[in-house]
């Protein structure tokens, strides 16, 4: 049974054109994270909500925005999308968001193409 | 700032041989390290951890090693079979909080 869901899995948008990925899970976790993954390369973290509370990393741009409507679900959204935001997108959910005690639960991510 | 990086970007092995992927790490005050594994098309998945106070921890085919003298640290794979064809991360951790991810070696298995 899934847990950590993206909806879509392959997203293409132009340059420049907003966009909105999605993510909801079914663990009812407090912490969920969205990473970045561009090709060949660790996923590095963007932000995360503790909760309804957002914490953004210091070298987020900020053309990546979240939203976090309720417990289940979480998005991201890509105000004006370059060339260089096109990477894969994952979710991820904590319990208690603590990386020694607890444990990440990911989703499948979604891979943007910025045309 | 400090990050996690990997010695070899790319390891091939013959199926049922063992294969080891290392990690060099550069935070000394790291406590916590975690490999994830990430098949294609997929999140990573968590697959084995070990606190900075061991040096080894066994799980299911896998060992973690951590050589805290020289920052290092190692998963090996014992009887790789196709289906540990993956990308392997490591990840730091620092004070519960900072996660840092290594740049990933990709395992390829041979038949």
């Amino acid at each position: 049974d899934a847990m950590v869901i993206q909806n879509p899995r392959y997203q293409v948008t132009q340059f420049g054109k907003p966009v909105t990925l999605s993510c909801s899970q079914t663990l009812n976790h407090n912490v969920m994270y969205w990473y970045q993954q561009k090709s060949s390369q660790a996923p590095k973290l963007l932000f995360h909500y503790y909760d309804k509370d957002f914490n953004n990393e210091a070298d987020t741009p900020d053309n990546f925005q979240s939203r976090r409507p309720n417990t289940s679900f979480c998005f991201l959204d890509i105000r004006s999308p370059g060339l260089g935001d096109a990477a894969m997108y994952l979710c991820a959910t904590s319990r208690t968001g603590g990386f020694s005690t607890d444990t990440q639960y990911f989703g499948p991510g979604t891979r943007l193409t910025v045309l | 700032g400090e990050s996690v990086g990997l010695h070899l970007p790319t390891l091939s092995v013959q199926e049922g041989d063992n294969s080891i992927i290392n990690c060099a790490y550069s935070n000394s005050a790291s406590d916590y390290f975690i490999w994830y594994k990430q098949e294609s098309g997929k999140g990573p998945q968590f697959i084995i951890d070990i606190r900075s106070n061991m040096d080894k921890r066994q799980g299911q085919r896998v060992t973690v090693l951590l050589n805290k003298t020289v920052k290092h640290l190692s998963l090996q794979i014992a009887a790789t079979q196709p289906g540990d064809s993956a990308v392997y991360f490591c990840a730091d951790v620092y004070n519960n909080n900072d996660m840092r991810f290594g740049a990933g070696t990709r395992l390829t298995v041979k038949p």
